[in-house]
């Protein structure tokens, strides 16, 4: 069973970046056939997909945060990151990692971490 | 870019049944998925390509999705049913995913 988790820091500075990684357990993020998406949820909302990657290096956004987002992967370790810049405390929300299937829905979520935009 | 409507709110004595509805443009033609959600834990997939359940989801767990209205019927209800419901599609206009806004579901 796939397992993900999500690590970094839970505070951030409005305009600095925020960097989360997810580590991906129970299977190889190499061995195709899903995405690896980012999804953040703040509180009291429904969730926000803001974009994914696949184990090629190919990735596709949200479009209302595509200007701001960065995913890579780290095959070697098994995991992929997000980058987030310019934060305000718009961001401020638990954001999810989570495993992507076929016509676009989330089969494997982590636990989530709260990341706080506040100086 | 695309929307989802769901009322914010529903309940159902157990044993009943609870009928969940998300609301969007020609949703019957997009491809529709619900998760469910207990406090301070993660979404989970319960309802995928409209109709199908996940290993491990109970059969009391159904949906719909005709028009402009999915629906997330889950029959028999109890105790644990009681989260918040979140319907999700792929809009291929935008090629973004979104999700509505949520229904929590009580259990009277």
């Amino acid at each position: 069973q796939v397992q993900l988790q999500e690590s970094g820091p839970g505070l951030v500075k409005p305009s600095q970046t925020l960097s989360l990684t997810c580590n991906v357990s129970g299977g190889s993020i190499s061995s195709g056939g899903y995405y690896w998406s980012w999804i953040r949820q703040p509180a009291g909302k429904g969730p926000e997909w803001i974009g994914r990657i696949y184990f090629s290096g190919i990735t596709t956004y949200s479009p209302s945060l595509k200007s701001r987002v960065t995913i890579s992967l780290d095959t070697s370790k098994n995991q992929f990151s997000l980058n987030l810049s310019s934060v305000t405390a718009a961001d401020t929300a638990v954001y999810y990692c989570a495993r992507e299937m076929g016509i676009n829905y989330f089969d494997f979520w982590g636990q989530g971490t709260l990341v706080t935009v506040s100086s | 870019s695309y929307t989802l409507t769901q009322p914010p709110s529903v309940s159902a004595a157990p044993g009943k049944t609870a009928t969940i509805t998300c609301a969007g443009n020609n949703i019957g033609n997009k491809i529709v998925h619900w998760y469910q959600q207990k406090p301070g834990q993660a979404p989970i997939l319960v309802i995928f390509y409209d109709t199908n359940r996940p290993s491990g989801i109970p059969e009391r767990f159904s949906g719909s999705n005709s028009g402009n209205m999915a629906t997330l019927t889950v029959t028999g209800v109890e105790a644990g049913d009681e989260a918040d419901y979140y319907c999700q599609v792929w809009d291929s206009a935008s090629d973004d995913r979104v999700f509505g806004g949520g229904t929590k579901l009580t259990v009277l």
